[in-house]
């Protein structure tokens, strides 16, 4: 079975500019998660959807943030204007609602803004 | 003050050695405890997870919560060097939805 899939891996930016991120959940995992991790540290939690209800975007800077999740399964989330503090990895990761909180994380994109 | 601490290390041992992590918490609420296990450019993998206090054990790996004292450990048996990496602890509790803190992690090399 696959895992979670992000991409792209690698993103260098110049601070101003627009970037997305794309993730695909493990088939049939309801509830997905996008959290930002800074070097050093363990990941945050940014967004958090169950099927394509955004039911936790507390921690999510909305000036500049924005997620959405189409028809329950892939997710994007986009950073508009990007700046020099943004750079980070940010993980996605898909757990099966109602059962555990047992989260399978991707491999991440790291972002570095320039 | 955080409400997930954890010791960043670094924490040096040599292969065989026994390994111990841990990490303290605050709020009482927590019901959940994982362990979470992530190498270099790579995301986190899931170790453990455990609901309540006691221990639980998984090949060399054993997790202990002790809720009365808001602590959690992570114990390494017989350590190799593909052991080596960093090791989060996360913390949830459920309103709703669950709500999980990380640790900042404790990076861990395991020398052959």
């Amino acid at each position: 079975e696959a895992g979670v899939v992000q991409s792209p891996r690698y993103k260098i930016i110049e601070k101003k500019q627009p970037v997305a991120f794309w993730c695909n959940p493990i088939s049939g995992h309801n509830t997905l998660y996008w959290y930002r991790q800074n070097l050093g540290q363990g990941p945050e939690l940014l967004i958090r959807y169950e099927n394509e209800e955004a039911v936790d975007d507390s921690q999510l800077p909305k000036d500049r943030f924005s997620a959405e999740r189409l028809k329950g399964v892939d997710s994007t989330l986009k950073i508009q204007p990007a700046e020099l503090g943004d750079s980070a990895v940010y993980l996605c990761a898909s757990s099966l609602r109602g059962f555990s909180n047992e989260q399978y994380f991707g491999p991440g994109t790291r972002l570095t803004v320039t | 003050q955080k409400e997930v601490e954890q010791d960043p290390g670094p924490l040096s041992v040599p292969e065989g050695a026994i390994v111990s992590l841990n990490c303290t918490y605050s709020n009482s609420a927590f019901q959940y405890f994982m362990w979470y296990r992530q190498y270099s450019r790579k995301g986190p993998e899931l170790l453990m997870y455990t609901y309540s206090s006691g221990n639980k054990e998984d090949g060399r790996f054993t997790a202990q919560v002790d809720k009365s004292s808001k602590y959690i450990s992570l114990f390494i048996r017989d350590s190799q060097p593909s052991d080596s990496a960093t090791y989060l602890c996360a913390m949830s509790v459920y309103t709703g939805g669950f709500k999980t803190i990380f640790g900042a992690g404790t990076r861990l090399f395991v020398k052959a």
